[in-house]
């Protein structure tokens, strides 16, 4: 079973507006990493979370972690055709190693000028 | 520049024919890991290695070796490729097994077994 639930899969919006991507488990989140890749490439890191109710912003994107730790939101603000592309949640749902990651099956974006 | 570079890029290659996917990285990782990635599936854990001579599988391992003599090397072994192995191959290091930091990735292989 999935442990890391993304919604939406996939996502199209016009240039300028604002769009949100969820990342949801079942079990508490030992650390949150969101990626971006673009099709058929590598990831790229965008940050990684650790604490309840923390947030953290990078340019146009800001994620955050809900306080009991079990989902993220990423938002991004004034999309911009370079936001294109699939965003991935991926997390440690053990406390002891947190080199184990499991991934959520991505968010598809496409922005359209 | 810090990176992890996996080789080749691209393999169209026939059943039962052994390949070796390489992976380096040049910042003195301790952990290494293999994903795949198939539609509809994400990424999913081949194998994972804490450090040199120590690898153990992950949720896919079937068909699959590798091996860790190196801190910087973890190759990726298909020893009679079948077609259900055709995916996108990720390789991925981080500096510990432990603690926060981020994962690291390579650009993928993309392989097709025919």
């Amino acid at each position: 079973s999935q442990e890391l639930e993304q919604s939406p899969q996939s996502l199209i919006v016009q240039e300028g507006k604002n769009l949100t991507i969820n990342c949801t488990s079942s079990k508490t989140l030992y650390g949150l990493y969101w990626y971006k890749q673009k099709y058929g490439e590598g990831l790229i890191f965008l940050m990684m979370l650790q604490k309840g109710g923390e947030e953290k912003s990078h340019e146009k994107i800001t994620a955050k972690l809900d306080e009991k730790k079990q989902q993220s939101s990423l938002h991004i603000t004034a999309s911009q055709p370079s936001h294109a592309g699939i965003y991935l949640c991926g997390a440690a749902l053990h406390g002891g190693s947190q080199g184990n990651l499991i991934f959520g099956k991505g968010t598809k974006l496409s922005v359209k000028p | 520049e810090a990176q992890v570079t996996q080789n080749p890029r691209y393999l169209i290659t026939v059943t039962g024919k052994k390949l070796t996917v390489t992976c380096s990285q040049n910042m003195n990782h301790e952990y290494m890991s293999w994903y795949r990635q198939d539609p509809g599936l994400g990424l999913r854990q081949i194998y994972y290695s804490m450090n040199v001579e120590v690898t153990d599988k992950g949720d896919v391992p079937e068909g699959y070796k590798v091996s860790r003599k190196e801190k910087r090397n973890f190759p990726l072994i298909l020893e009679s490729p079948s077609p259900n192995q055709t995916s996108l191959y990720f390789c991925a290091s981080r500096l510990t097994p432990w603690g926060n930091q981020p994962q690291h990735f390579g650009d993928g292989t993309r392989l097709s077994i025919l």
